[in-house]
């Protein structure tokens, strides 16, 4: 079965540095979405991402946070100053119309 | 704020009982769905239901969504170790938004 794929599975980082997580969602999919788990917490939504623009954002998503596809394969999401209260396992997910979710590993964010 | 409150959150049993999952909220949906999520990896997709009163069948997983679409039931028969996991429902709110509202989940261990 086709899937979604995330590098890195684990990141460090410090504080205030900039961090690119990536993905590369399933090839004929056509909507992008990154969530987020805090250890111990509820998968959050943060992101939708269709027709190459955000589609929807939560409230989570603030001016640190951006999400790009730059070349057709790749949907990244970067944060540009991490903060302690950052670190979570992001999962990016796609689908191809109003089917299925496909999710991601995760990448393991760790802010120092 | 829409909530989804999954209980138990914790379940311990035997290989052979049978087992209820719940998930309610006080908000309508236009379908819930549910996951099953592994140690490290992303949640994947067990069975989207969409009318009320619904219910379909998985192997010995049979889910229900509540005929006002407010809550959702996940119940399995003569559960085995390979059933150990965490257990997620997702709401998906009315109104066209793309976000999935999660719960908690429900770790089950299935023991031998």
């Amino acid at each position: 079965e086709p899937e979604v794929t995330q590098t890195p599975s684990h990141q460090v980082t410090q504080m205030g540095q900039e961090v690119i997580l990536r993905c590369v969602p399933i090839s004929n999919h056509l909507y992008f979405y990154w969530y987020r788990q805090i250890l111990g917490q509820k998968v959050e939504f943060l992101v939708s991402f269709y027709n190459n623009e955000i589609s929807e954002k939560s409230e989570i998503f603030d001016d640190q946070f951006s999400v790009e596809r730059p070349d057709g394969s790749n949907f990244t999401l970067k944060i540009r100053s991490t903060k302690l209260e950052d670190s979570a396992m992001y999962f990016c997910a796609s689908r191809r119309d109003r089917e299925k979710l496909f999710f991601g590993s995760g990448t393991q964010l760790s802010v120092l | 704020t829409q909530l989804l409150e999954q209980s138990p959150q914790f379940l311990s049993i035997q290989e052979g009982e049978n087992l209820t999952v719940y998930c309610n909220s006080s908000s309508v949906f236009s379908s819930l769905q549910w996951y099953r999520q592994e140690p490290g990896e992303g949640p994947v997709l067990l069975v989207t239901v969409v009318t009320g009163g619904e219910v379909k069948k998985l192997k010995r997983l049979t889910f229900q969504f509540g005929d006002a679409r407010k809550d959702s039931s996940l119940h399995i028969t003569a559960a085995q170790p390979g059933d150990t996991g965490l257990y997620l429902c997702a709401g998906e709110t009315q109104g066209g938004s793309e976000k999935l509202v999660f719960g908690k989940g429900m770790k089950l261990t299935v023991n031998p």
